[in-house]
């Protein structure tokens, strides 16, 4: 079985500032994993995604994140934030299989508030 | 290109009747998915479907939801005698057979009074 635990379910930070959002997870197999973002009445947008290429992985609009096995962890970080980048950012988990099967499982996610 | 579109974007139903919301998936993306989003928690997978083989339902909260795929087309998403507890945003998403990259739609918001 898989999970993954978003802590802090909202975070707020200034515009400039360092965005981390902070995502663990649970899996008994290789995973991959990924970042998703939504806005405000629409569907999920991929970020980013790891699948056991390059540990550091650059995703859109300035976001990165390192998968760091010993710490079951792929945190999400952007080096300066931007009131665009306000949103509900979920981190999800699936297995490494081939050939499409990869249902996700998802945290349950992170309301990023940016402030002037 | 078009992306995943679902309909309706909103639906509004009374307790016990049974609804259908459909998903029109990415031209040639053979996978096909269904999660469930509650306000304020996480997706929850409901079903899987992938090219013609038998579909991963292990997500079903219970035997009033179902769901169909004809080929690698549309789905619909049926939930009988819906409870107020169904109320949620249903969310469907599209990978390619080699891929696995999930692209989303914008969902169906489910309001049971």
């Amino acid at each position: 079985a898989q999970s993954v635990t978003q802590l802090g379910s909202h975070v707020s930070v200034s515009e400039g500032a360092l965005v981390l959002l902070r995502c663990n997870y649970s899996s008994s197999v290789p995973p991959y994993l990924f970042w998703y973002v939504q806005y405000p009445n629409q569907g999920l947008q991929l970020l980013l995604k790891y699948t056991s290429a390059a540990t550091l992985v650059k995703g859109i609009n300035g976001f990165e994140a390192e998968f760091k096995k010993s710490e079951t962890s792929f945190h999400l970080t952007k080096p300066s934030a931007h009131m665009s980048d306000a949103a509900e950012y979920f981190c999800a988990v699936s297995d490494q299989r081939t050939g499409g099967g990869n249902k996700l499982t998802f945290g349950t996610g992170t309301q990023l508030k940016v402030e002037l | 290109g078009a992306g995943v579109s679902q309909s309706p974007s909103n639906k509004v139903t009374e307790k016990g009747k049974d609804v259908e919301l459909r998903c029109d998936p990415i031209s040639g993306h053979t996978a096909l998915y269904w999660y469930r989003q509650r306000l304020g928690q996480g997706l929850e997978f409901l079903i899987y479907f992938q090219g013609n083989s038998a579909p991963d339902k292990s997500g079903l909260p219970s035997d009033r939801f179902s769901a169909e795929r004809t080929g690698e087309s549309v789905s619909t998403l049926t939930i009988q005698r819906t409870q107020q507890e169904d109320s949620a945003v249903y969310l469907c998403a599209s990978s390619p057979l080699s891929g696995n990259e999930q692209f989303f739609g914008p969902g169906t918001r489910l309001t049971v009074l």
